[in-house]
């Protein structure tokens, strides 16, 4: 069964800074990997998707890598903003059987200007 | 393209009282799914369609939860009988294939009294 961890579960930090998130996953065999962030109350938004046969993605100040082999991948945020609060959750899908996207906890950041 | 569509956005009820949610996913998407999240939580999947075919449903509790997507497009979650542990975001997303980008509603929040 395909665990997802997300390390760190929270994080505070001043404008400006570079972030890196991570999530790892227990089982290797996945397809995809797809990075979302969570405002209060609301739903997820999808930042990047990555698939299985790519290292990294890009959009805008968003960086994803990933590396099958180690389980993991790590979310990049260049110069943060206060308007990047929000929680970043990691979803993976496994590769054996139907597909299933299995969420970690997610990361809560609070960027403080 | 219009998004995911879920009603109601907020719903309370007691103990024993039953509830539905109704999904409306991005048209032409044919995988649907409804998500639990509980606070602090990431999103636990209930159940996995394939248009209007159950791909999983192995996490649902079948005594009290109960799902149909009978023409392939909108999809019903109902609750009956609720408990307390019940309250919960429940969310709906979709995709266009199994392994494609998922995308989410603003989901429906459940308090159990």
């Amino acid at each position: 069964k395909q665990e997802v961890t997300q390390i760190p579960a929270a994080l505070s930090v001043p404008e400006g800074e570079n972030l890196v998130l991570n999530c790892s996953f227990t089982d290797s065999a996945i397809y995809n990997l797809q990075w979302f962030r969570q405002d209060p109350g609301k739903g997820l938004t999808s930042l990047l998707l990555i698939q299985s046969s790519q290292r990294e993605q890009t959009s805008g100040r968003l960086n994803a890598s990933l590396d099958k082999s180690s389980g993991r991948s790590t979310l990049y945020i260049a110069a943060s903003q206060p308007g990047d609060s929000a929680t970043y959750l990691c979803a993976v899908f496994s590769s054996g059987g139907s597909y299933i996207p299995t969420f970690g906890r997610g990361t809560s950041l609070i960027v403080h200007p | 393209e219009a998004g995911v569509a879920q009603s109601p956005r907020y719903k309370i009820i007691e103990k024993r009282q039953s509830v539905a949610f109704w999904c409306n996913p991005i048209s032409g998407h044919a995988t649907l799914y409804w998500y639990q999240q509980i606070l602090g939580q990431g999103p636990k999947l209930l159940i996995q369609f394939q248009n209007n075919g159950v791909v999983d449903d192995s996490q649902l509790p079948k005594d009290r939860f109960s799902a149909e997507r009978l023409k392939g497009v909108d999809s019903t979650l109902k609750i009956q009988p609720a408990k307390l542990e019940d309250s919960a975001v429940y969310l709906c997303a979709s995709s266009r294939f199994t392994t494609g980008e998922l995308f989410f509603g603003e989901g429906s929040r459940l308090t159990v009294l």
